[in-house]
């Protein structure tokens, strides 16, 4: 079965300063990748998507997410943070039958002033 | 614009109340899905469906269940709700793209 694992539950960075949000996956087949953005309050929005197509996926407000076979990786940066960056980010892998998608359990990004 | 609607942001229910929430898409979505958010612990599927009155369990189904009688509108249904089911609950849609779109959820407080 996948399952995604985030690294770290709280991220802190300065205003632009570099963002990395690091994630691993464990998947049986060729999976499709996605990180979403929780703003407080808000439902989720969809960052980026990873399909098997190039490995470097560029998504939304300047994040991008390299897909690393290898390593069974797929990190979320970005180079300059902004305070609006502030929430909650989840990596998500898809399990395929269904469309049904595994959770990893979240990473906080505080952007200091 | 893609949009699903959730019909309560907050709810407030008595433990042992029967509990409905209601989600509606407007994209013609084959898939419906029911989540449970909790701090810590990311988001978990309650329940799932890939067409009118289809159904299928997710990973903590237990206490729940669901409701699709037409393909715009999926319902969670807590049939005596209690404490432990205090949560966020969010609910999405999609079609064969596997891209997920959100509703903004129902912070459900249970006392």
């Amino acid at each position: 079965a996948q399952s995604v694992t985030q690294l770290d539950s709280h991220v802190s960075v300065s205003e632009g300063t570099p963002v990395l949000l690091r994630c691993n996956y464990s998947s049986s087949y060729s999976p499709s990748l996605f990180w979403y953005v929780q703003h407080p309050n808000k439902g989720l929005q969809l960052l980026l998507k990873y399909t098997s197509a190039a490995t470097l996926v560029k998504g939304i407000n300047g994040f991008e997410a390299e897909f690393k076979k290898s390593e069974t990786s797929f990190h979320l940066t970005k180079p300059s943070a902004h305070m609006s960056d502030a929430a909650e980010y989840f990596c998500v892998v898809s399990e395929g039958y269904g469309n049904k998608l595994v959770f990893g359990a979240g990473t906080i990004l505080r952007v200091k002033s | 614009d893609v949009k699903v609607t959730q019909s309560s942001r907050y709810l407030v229910k008595r433990t042992g109340e029967k509990v409905f929430l209601e989600c509606v898409q407007d994209m013609d979505h084959e898939n419906m899905f029911w989540y449970r958010q909790d701090p810590g612990l990311g988001l978990r599927l309650i329940y799932f469906s890939y067409d009118v009155k289809m159904k299928e369990k997710g990973d903590i189904p237990e206490g729940y269940s669901v409701s699709r009688e037409k393909k715009e509108r999926f319902s969670l249904i807590l049939e005596s709700a209690s404490t432990n089911q205090t949560s966020m609950y969010l609910c999405a849609s999609s079609s064969s793209t596997e891209t997920q779109y959100f509703g903004p959820g129902t912070r459900l407080l249970v006392l």
